[in-house]
């Protein structure tokens, strides 16, 4: 059963260009998280969806982010016109929908690593 | 909002127990965790903990949860070399609810 699939796994793009980041969630999941680990610090919370469903987005910057997942297909998080501050690893999570004892636990992809010049 | 603490930097003796320390202040925290980093890798759930608990123990691996002081510590007995990762604390309310992360502990596993 392959796990959490998060690409590419470096990304470079130039200011003011869009980065795209892909994300497939385990086998049988149905709920994606999105977060934001910038150098030397601790994961932030972006979002987190369901299926064509964005259940809470409190922690996504208000403007050029975006995210969606699709009904099929992997999840997507979109950057537009990037700027150096976005340089960060992005990780995405999924959980399924059933619990194992009450602990809705995320598993975790291995991020993307995004470089902007 | 909420916020986790943890200290940035532990080093240990190969064969010593490490202890991680971390705080937080949600008090509506329902689900305690920790994961581990390694580098270049995403986060592995290492353990978890209910906030109606005080302690659970895992192989190696010691949770003690204060609760009234929002206090968890995570100790490993008999640390390896394969256990120097970074180590993050975590909290949520439970249920399908965001997890907001402490900064990392970076344990480093001197031979």
């Amino acid at each position: 059963n392959a796990g959490v699939m998060q690409n590419p796994r470096h990304l470079v793009r130039r200011r003011g260009q869009e980065a795209r980041l892909r994300c497939s969630p385990m086998k049988g999941h149905s709920h994606v998280y999105w977060y934001r680990q910038l150098p030397e610090e601790g994961l932030k919370f972006m979002v987190y969806l369901q299926k064509e469903n964005i259940i809470d987005e409190s922690g996504m910057p208000k403007e050029r982010f975006s995210a969606e997942f699709p009904k099929e297909g992997p999840s997507i998080l979109r950057i537009q016109q990037v700027v150096r501050g976005d340089s960060a690893a992005y990780f995405c999570a999924s959980s399924s929908s059933t619990s194992g004892g009450g602990v809705y636990e995320q598993y975790f992809g291995p991020g993307t690593r995004l470089t902007v010049t | 909002g909420e916020d986790v603490e943890q200290s940035l930097f532990l080093s240990v003796r190969e064969g010593d127990s490490s202890v991680i320390n971390c705080t937080y202040t949600d008090s509506s925290s329902t689900y305690l965790y920790w994961y581990k980093q390694e580098p270049g890798a995403g986060l592995q759930l290492l353990t978890y903990i209910f906030s109606n608990m005080d302690m659970k123990q895992d192989q190696r691996l010691t949770v003690l949860l204060n609760k009234k002081d929002k206090h968890l510590s995570l100790r490993i007995a008999d640390t390896q070399t394969g256990d120097s990762a970074i180590y993050f604390c975590a909290e949520s309310p439970g249920g399908y609810q965001k997890v907001t992360f402490g900064t990392g502990t970076k344990l480093q596993v001197i031979p």
